[in-house]
């Protein structure tokens, strides 16, 4: 079954330091996603990224992340100048644009994020 | 702006029991989901729910919307220990056909189920 999958699956950084998170998505999937859940805590939408633009974005969702999909298969996170609050479990996602498509977005299995 | 609520928050129950866990939302949506979050692991898709008295029933789980009433409910029936997990409700506050922009969580509702 086609799935999305994420690395790294753990990443240690010092703050201040620049950080990529790389995604595959599933390869018929146009909507791309990242979400981030700090732990212990909920689900939080960050961003959307559809047909090479971000389309949606939240309020953490600030000028230190950018998104990108440098090539036909992988969509990135990068954060700049990583904060201690930024530790978290950041969750890539993907759903199928299509005539009577669900909506239904399919997780990644997360980079766990921990700024020393 | 959305809010998502789920309830109750934890949730300890005996196997073979039955309970339902809630999910109410502020605002007009006829699109909400329902994930399983494992400790430590991802958000494993459950049901989708696209109108108003949908139903949906997988295994020991049912999962129903009630989109006036702005509710959704996870039934558990006969619960056993494989059912532990945690639960999130999602809705998507778009009203766009053709996939979602974003979803908004509710808090999820952490599920034991003791032997």
């Amino acid at each position: 079954e086609p799935e999305v999958t994420q690395t790294p699956s753990h990443q240690v950084t010092q703050m201040g330091q620049e950080v990529i998170l790389r995604c595959v998505p599933i390869s018929n999937h146009l909507y791309f996603y990242w979400y981030r859940q700090i732990l212990g805590q909920k689900v939080e939408f960050l961003v959307s990224f559809y047909n090479n633009e971000i389309s949606e974005k939240s309020e953490i969702f600030d000028d230190q992340f950018s998104v990108e999909r440098p090539d036909g298969s992988n969509f990135t996170l990068k954060i700049r100048s990583t904060k201690l609050e930024d530790s978290a479990m950041y969750f890539c996602a993907s759903s199928e644009l299509a005539g009577g498509d669900t909506g239904e977005l399919f997780f990644g299995e997360g980079s766990r994020l921990t700024v020393l | 702006e959305l809010k998502v609520e789920q309830n109750p928050l934890f949730l300890s129950m005996q196997e073979g029991k039955n309970y339902t866990i809630y999910c109410n939302y502020s605002t007009t949506s006829d699109r909400l989901y329902w994930y399983r979050q494992d400790p430590g692991k991802s958000l494993e898709s459950l049901f989708v729910l696209l109108s108003n008295g949908a139903v949906k029933q997988e295994g020991r789980l049912m999962a129903s919307l009630d989109t006036k009433a702005r509710l959704s409910t996870l039934h558990i029936t006969a619960a056993v220990h494989d059912l532990s997990a945690t639960y999130f409700c999602a809705v998507d506050p778009s009203s766009n056909q053709g996939g979602s922009e974003k979803l908004v969580f509710g808090k999820g509702t952490k599920l034991t189920v003791n032997p």
